[in-house]
């Protein structure tokens, strides 16, 4: 999977509480992602980074907010979790103008 | 808007059969496309892509691709095709609107290919 890691890789959360999920990519790669994967929707961006400390919201960036202080790691957080955000997370990476290469993703499980 | 449309939720194609994946696109300016597979519990592969030059792009497992400006379409093509093709296909779209690497994603079509 391209140099790229998610953990945890399963997780099962109880409503309101904080979740935060790491991406770690070993290939320097300027530009991070994190998508949501629904049925029905395909894949849906949350936020991105274009480098460290610089990040912008996506289409679905409501209740998430994310950091990026190493090239390598890019972390996505919900606040507080809600049974919407019940999803499979998928961290992505991507050169200028190149393609993106994904991780195997998080599995998340808000009761 | 930008936008990326794949018109199929699933194909069903016999092994061996030629199969097309559909895909159609929506941009201001040129197109960035590029095609992704997932297989069950794992992260989206990287098939091809088409930037610029020939419209018939070549790429991973023998799939290949068509570009045609006309019809903005961008469906993904293989002649011959495998149990093992049974997968989730993506289209999408680079984001012109912003200088950054954006995508937009399509609903994802479902292959099934029958023995």
């Amino acid at each position: 999977d391209a140099g790229i890691t998610q953990s945890p890789r399963h997780k099962v959360t109880e409503t309101g509480t904080p979740v935060t999920l790491r991406c770690h990519q070993t290939e320097n790669h300027r530009y991070m992602y994190w998508y949501r994967q629904d049925p029905g929707h395909g894949l849906r961006l949350i936020h991105y980074s274009y480098g460290v400390k610089d990040t912008d919201k996506g289409e679905v960036s409501d209740g998430y907010s994310v950091s990026r202080s190493k090239t390598e790691d890019f972390l996505l957080t919900l606040e507080s979790a809600t049974s919407s955000q019940t999803s499979v997370y998928f961290c992505a990476i991507s050169e200028s103008g190149g393609e993106q290469y994904f991780g195997p993703g998080t599995r998340l499980t808000v009761t | 808007a930008q936008s990326v449309a794949q018109p199929e939720d699933q194909v069903n194609v016999a092994e061996g059969n030629p199969l097309t994946v559909k895909c159609t696109y929506s941009v201001s300016g040129n197109p960035y496309l590029f095609w992704y597979v997932q297989y069950p519990n794992r992260g989206l592969q990287f098939l091809l892509k088409y930037i610029t030059g020939d419209n018939l792009v070549k790429g991973s497992y023998g799939f290949e691709a068509e570009f045609n400006k006309s019809q903005t379409s961008f469906h993904l093509k293989k002649p011959s095709a495998l149990v093992s093709d049974s997968a989730l296909y993506f289209c999408a779209v680079r984001d012109s609107s912003y200088n950054t690497d954006k995508l937009i994603f399509g609903t994802g079509t479902r292959l099934q290919v029958f023995p």
